[in-house]
């Protein structure tokens, strides 16, 4: 099953803060976040695992609640090349369906000047 | 510099034709996956493969097949079976099969069936 990413789009001027949110109806060992710009491929961002800690660096991170199969991505202080798509996607425990990542449909995000 | 190479950027087929498009990384992953990708419905998985020689179904394999013969290259060939061709594909690695690793990405081919 695809994870459910919230917004679906969203706009922001410079230097404000966004949150993209992805859910799962899945118990989950592993979610991807990825950015892609138009055209493009998809590039990684980062990656979090069951038990691991919030990750990322100074204005990109992300947190993984296990418990409610969700995480979010936390962009501060955006930047215009933030702009892009944004993707998560899941790998479910074992048992829990396919070890393959399952992509949600994506969070459109426009910085704007 | 490594990375994955897909080729070509675009292709136009008529109706009917089968066509391949080919995927090649020189990063040394073991895994590698072909995601077709429409408007507004994100990255649909295709056909993965961990190994050589051995490969398996994603979410939408009808009317694609195929081939791991070598660790570099894993061609993808829409058939005539495939009901709507047209999309952009996606071909993608990662260093371990389990989600435990991020994964590289190809420019992608725009197919379009006229």
């Amino acid at each position: 099953q695809q994870p459910v990413q919230s917004p679906q789009a969203v706009i922001l001027r410079e230097g404000e803060d966004a949150v993209i949110n992805c859910s799962s109806s899945k118990a989950l060992y592993s979610v991807h976040w990825y950015r892609q710009k138009h055209g493009e491929a998809p590039v990684f961002l980062m990656i979090l695992l069951k038990g691991g800690e919030q990750k990322g660096h100074e204005k990109i991170s992300a947190s993984f609640n296990e418990k409610k199969q969700q995480s979010s991505l936390y962009l501060t202080a955006s930047q215009l090349s933030y702009s892009g798509t944004y993707f998560c996607g899941t790998v479910g425990l074992p048992g829990a369906g396919s070890y393959q990542l399952t992509f949600g449909k994506g969070t459109k995000l426009s910085v704007i000047p | 510099d490594g990375g994955i190479t897909q080729s070509p950027k675009y292709l136009f087929r008529k109706e009917g034709q089968n066509v391949t498009l080919s995927c090649e990384q020189n990063l040394n992953h073991d895994a590698m996956y072909w995601y077709r990708q429409d408007p507004g419905q994100g990255l649909r998985l295709i056909y993965y493969s961990q190994i050589v020689n051995d490969f398996q179904k994603g979410d939408i394999a009808e009317g694609y097949s195929v081939s791991r013969e070598k660790k570099e290259s894993f061609p993808l060939t829409v058939t005539s079976a495939q009901k709507n061709p047209t999309a952009f594909y996606l071909c993608a690695s990662s260093r371990f099969g389990q989600g435990e690793d991020g994964y590289t990405f190809g420019s992608g081919t725009r197919l379009t069936v006229v």
